[in-house]
């Protein structure tokens, strides 16, 4: 079971658009539809952002965004800003009834 | 809002046991899995593992050697024991849960977690 491959940052202005992606392998990203993302600030716990490969739970910005297509998911974050400077996880259903993470994407708003 | 709790050692000695508690409150243990993840100090979340509410679990296959989670329906608790510790399992622990609807919907995701808890492995 191997970790998910994720860029290690990603950079963006205020007000632009960025996407992160996340690889995986046909026994995972590509065969289950159970992806999710999690944004983390430094000291603090995870925090769900996306399930479902794309479902936004209550009280998340529209500014987040999931898709996915083959073994690859996305993360989508429009309207850049300040406050969304964090670590970015990604995660994934595999099989044996497991789970998998990505290594992690540190965004940062220039 | 439900809210999880990590609890327990912070240092632990190499090759001892490694035990904590995550208690669970504002919320029902049932139709839950009960999850422990780990993040060793600046580097990425790794899963260790999971216990459906009805008991039946799943580990890591890197881990399960060494790893057992119970959970205490009455006492709203769930724990980890991770055997024969040694520097490497030196790590932020975590507690979650992930919704056990049958089949799965797209809320099967970890949608709720603790702070987390330093556990240092040294003599």
């Amino acid at each position: 079971q191997s970790a998910l491959t994720q860029p290690a940052s990603v950079s963006g202005s205020p007000g632009q658009s960025i996407t992160i992606s996340c690889t995986g392998t046909s026994s995972d990203v590509g065969r289950y539809k159970f992806v999710s993302w999690y944004q983390q600030f430094p000291g603090k716990a995870p925090k769900l952002l996306i399930s479902g490969v794309r479902e936004r739970p209550s009280g998340v910005s529209d500014r987040f965004s999931g898709s996915k297509s083959g073994n690859t998911a996305s993360l989508a974050i429009s309207g850049l800003q300040a406050e969304d400077e964090a670590e970015y996880y990604c995660c994934s259903y595999a099989s044996s009834n497991t789970w998998v993470f990505g290594g992690g994407t540190k965004v940062t708003v220039l | 809002q439900v809210q999880l709790q990590e609890s327990g050692p912070r240092l632990v000695k190499p090759s001892e046991t490694l035990s904590l508690t995550c208690s669970v409150s504002g919320g029902s243990i049932r139709n839950y899995y009960w999850t422990w993840v780990r993040q060793p100090p600046g580097k990425g979340l790794e899963w260790i593992g999971y216990i459906f509410y009805s008991g039946t679990y799943t580990y890591n296959p890197s881990l399960e050697s060494r790893v057992t989670i119970l959970l205490e329906t009455s006492k709203s608790q769930f724990s980890l024991k991770l055997t024969s510790v040694t520097a490497a399992d030196t790590a932020v622990y975590y507690c979650a849960r992930a919704p056990g609807h049958v089949p799965p919907d797209p809320s099967f995701a970890f949608d709720a977690w603790g702070p987390g808890s330093l556990v240092t492995v040294s003599s």
